[in-house]
């Protein structure tokens, strides 16, 4: 029933190594967009799509890539996880027209 | 500069008790939407209202309402009769058209979320 699916749920990760977290969205949305939370920030905008095979850099891109293979799917690189990208992080999808966002559960990154 | 500013970190409440959890906003755009967002222990992230600076706020259910100031930049969250279930992280949000282009990135910009602890 959930709309947009994040995976995995939580992961552990080793310092520099790489890292994917996957989002898929059944909303039928052509905007979707990766955040992350930090104790003491509110979410941050990291990167975000408004189609297919098309990205865009979001307010705090640096150390993230990110991809969208087609409108269902948008997933988040970390090339090189560092310990400072230890957060929550949080796929969303919307329609454009209302602005709402729609989550997914997020998911909890530790990167050791 | 902060866009979106929500001053209570944390804050504990009894049950039974009405809150209200203040939001200001920095805009100089004549079209923009404010939400409230409510962080679940489970992880869902769920809405709970829309606003639009011309309409009646969007109610996710009876119990939360806002009072939005349109003049002030403020818009508050009020939540009455409080529920221990009501513990969560709570988040006021700004979509804007973009300063430089006007397009509409769709994108929302968060403020720092209030952590409320009801309890029994």
């Amino acid at each position: 029933e959930a709309a947009v699916t994040q995976s995995p749920r939580s992961k552990v990760a080793v310092t520099g190594g790489k890292v994917t977290l996957s989002c898929h969205q059944t909303n039928n949305h052509d905007y979707m967009y990766w955040y992350r939370q930090d104790t003491g920030h509110g979410l941050r905008l990291i990167h975000y799509s408004y189609v297919a095979d098309s990205t865009e850099k979001g307010d705090i891109p640096d150390g993230y890539k990110a991809s969208r293979p087609s409108q269902e799917n948008f997933s988040l690189i970390l090339e090189l996880a560092s310990l400072s990208q230890t957060a929550v992080y949080f796929c969303a999808s919307s329609d454009g027209t209302q602005n709402t966002l729609y989550f997914g559960a997020g998911t909890r990154l530790s990167v050791l | 500069a902060q866009k979106v500013i929500q001053v209570w970190s944390t804050t504990s409440r009894q049950e039974g008790e009405k809150l209200t959890l203040d939001c200001s906003y920095k805009t100089s755009q004549v079209l923009y939407h404010l939400f409230w967002y409510k962080h679940l222990l489970s992880g869902e992230m769920v809405l709970l209202i829309r606003q639009m600076p011309s309409t009646i706020a969007i109610e996710r259910s009876g119990r939360y309402s806002v009072v939005f100031q349109k003049s002030r930049k403020s818009i508050s969250l009020v939540i009455s009769t409080l529920q221990p279930d009501d513990s969560g992280k709570y988040f006021c949000a700004l979509w804007e058209l973009a300063a430089n282009t006007g397009a509409n990135t769709g994108k929302l910009t968060f403020g720092h979320g209030t952590i409320l602890r009801v309890h029994p």
